[in-house]
């Protein structure tokens, strides 16, 4: 069983369009980090929420912490093709370091 | 500038040999990981280490071993490689929970 559950695995957008992703688990986690990563290379990390119902913003990515810090969404604004990618949530819980992660979402965005 | 690398980038190698793939960081940090990544599963995480001469599990440690004799290395050992043990291995950092981790660039390698 996984522990943390992302949606849609695949998703293929035309470039301007909205899009959400979302990370979900039946356990507590005390802070979840979300990460890129692109062909060939290692993940990149965006953000990490670590209070439920926070919400924080990068340019056009909006990330936001379910209030019981069981699941995160991740909604790109007018997405571009530079946002092609995989769209990983990793998830620590307790005072470990230790992340687990989800199997992620692969994001086309076309011209 | 500090960074992470793993070499070799690509290694192919035969069934029961011992493989070892590097990882070398310069950020001083003193926790540091072991993940596999295969299609389907994800990242998975192999082995891991919170300091010099601390090294713990992970999920899929069975067949594999590392050692930390210094901050900046963790190098990871197949025993004896199979062809199950074929991935992309990533290696990462992070000085704690909240830093989120800094990824190596990866190692594929193929045993045959």
């Amino acid at each position: 069983t996984q522990l943390l559950e992302q949606s849609p695995q695949f998703l293929s957008i035309q470039e301007g369009e909205n899009l959400t992703v979302y990370c979900n688990s039946s356990s507590v986690f005390s802070s979840l980090q979300w990460y890129r990563q692109e062909p060939g290379e290692g993940p990149v990390l965006l953000v990490t929420v670590v209070t439920g119902g926070e919400v924080k913003k990068l340019k056009r990515l909006t990330f936001q912490f379910g209030d019981a810090r069981k699941d995160s969404s991740l909604h790109i604004t007018a997405a571009q093709p530079g946002d092609t990618g995989l769209y990983l949530c990793a998830g620590a819980q307790g005072s470990n370091y230790k992340l687990t992660f989800g199997k992620g979402t692969l994001l086309t965005v076309n011209p | 500038d500090a960074e992470i690398t793993q070499s070799p980038r690509h290694k192919i190698t035969e069934t029961g040999r011992q493989v070892t793939l590097a990882c070398h960081q310069t950020w001083n940090h003193n926790n540091m990981f072991w993940y596999r990544q295969d299609l389907g599963h994800g990242l998975r995480l192999i082995h891991y280490s919170y300091g010099v001469h601390d090294t713990n599990k992970g999920e899929v440690s069975d067949g594999y071993s590392v050692s930390r004799s210094n901050t900046e290395d963790l190098p990871l050992t197949l025993e004896s490689a199979a062809s199950s043990q074929t991935s992309v291995y990533f290696c990462a950092s992070s000085p704690g929970q909240l830093s989120g981790y800094t990824f190596g660039s990866g190692t594929r390698l193929t045993v045959v």
